[in-house]
């Protein structure tokens, strides 16, 4: 089966610009997660889809950032406007099944300068 | 806060001997806890999965174990090959906030 595809794979912006990273998840997973890794940092957690509905989104850092996932299917994360802080490589996962884990894809890298 | 602490530095094996990571948290109270391989460049590869009322768990040359008393996991992979080294990181799972990950053990096998 087709894994987590992310899209694009690195991206550079100017601050202030405004940036859409995509995630197609498995087919048939209905969890749909984003996590952020920082330099120097775990990655954290961002926010989690089930189905095209927002589960928990208490680890956005702030309103600049916008998710969506139409009709269930594929999600997209905007960052608007970008800020350097907002630098990191940005992972989509998508699961099942709990005993099955997640899968992640191989991730956005985002650089804002 | 919560916090996971992983070995920070890398680990060094010869190959064939038995690589032990360490997965320790605090202010966590979690209902699986999880290992995941991650290669550079690449996204996290889950390995396994272990539940809170599980001592421990295995899966051809890994084997997990997890100590809620002491809050700590371990990660053994046995017989271990070159092909093996990689980052490995450990993510907790218990509350609606997703998985809580540690910033991860990079393992070098040597021949």
């Amino acid at each position: 089966e087709a894994g987590v595809t992310q899209f694009p794979s690195h991206s550079v912006i100017e601050k202030g610009q405004t940036v859409t990273l995509r995630c197609d998840p498995i087919s048939g997973h209905d969890n749909l997660y984003w996590y952020r890794r920082v330099m120097g940092k775990e990655i954290k957690f961002l926010l989690h889809f089930v189905k095209e509905s927002k589960q928990d989104e208490s680890g956005m850092p702030n309103n600049r950032f916008l998710a969506e996932r139409t009709g269930g299917t594929y999600s997209t994360l905007k960052v608007q406007p970008a800020e350097l802080e907002d630098s990191g490589v940005y992972f989509c996962a998508s699961s099942h099944v709990r005993e099955a884990g997640y899968t992640f894809g191989s991730g956005t890298r985002l650089t804002v300068v | 806060s919560q916090k996971i602490e992983q070995n920070s530095e890398a680990l060094n094996i010869q190959e064939g001997k038995t690589a032990t990571l360490t997965c320790n948290y605090t202010n966590y109270s979690p209902a699986y806890l999880q290992w995941y391989r991650q290669d550079p460049g690449r996204g996290p590869v889950f390995l396994l999965l272990i539940r809170e009322n599980e001592k421990e768990k295995r899966k051809e040359r890994l084997k997990v174990t997890f100590d809620t008393t002491l809050k700590q996991s371990l990660f053994h992979i046995t017989a271990s090959q070159p092909a093996d080294s990689a980052t490995y990181l450990c993510a907790l799972e218990g509350g609606a906030d997703g998985l809580t990950f540690g910033k991860g053990t990079h393992l070098i096998i040597q021949p």
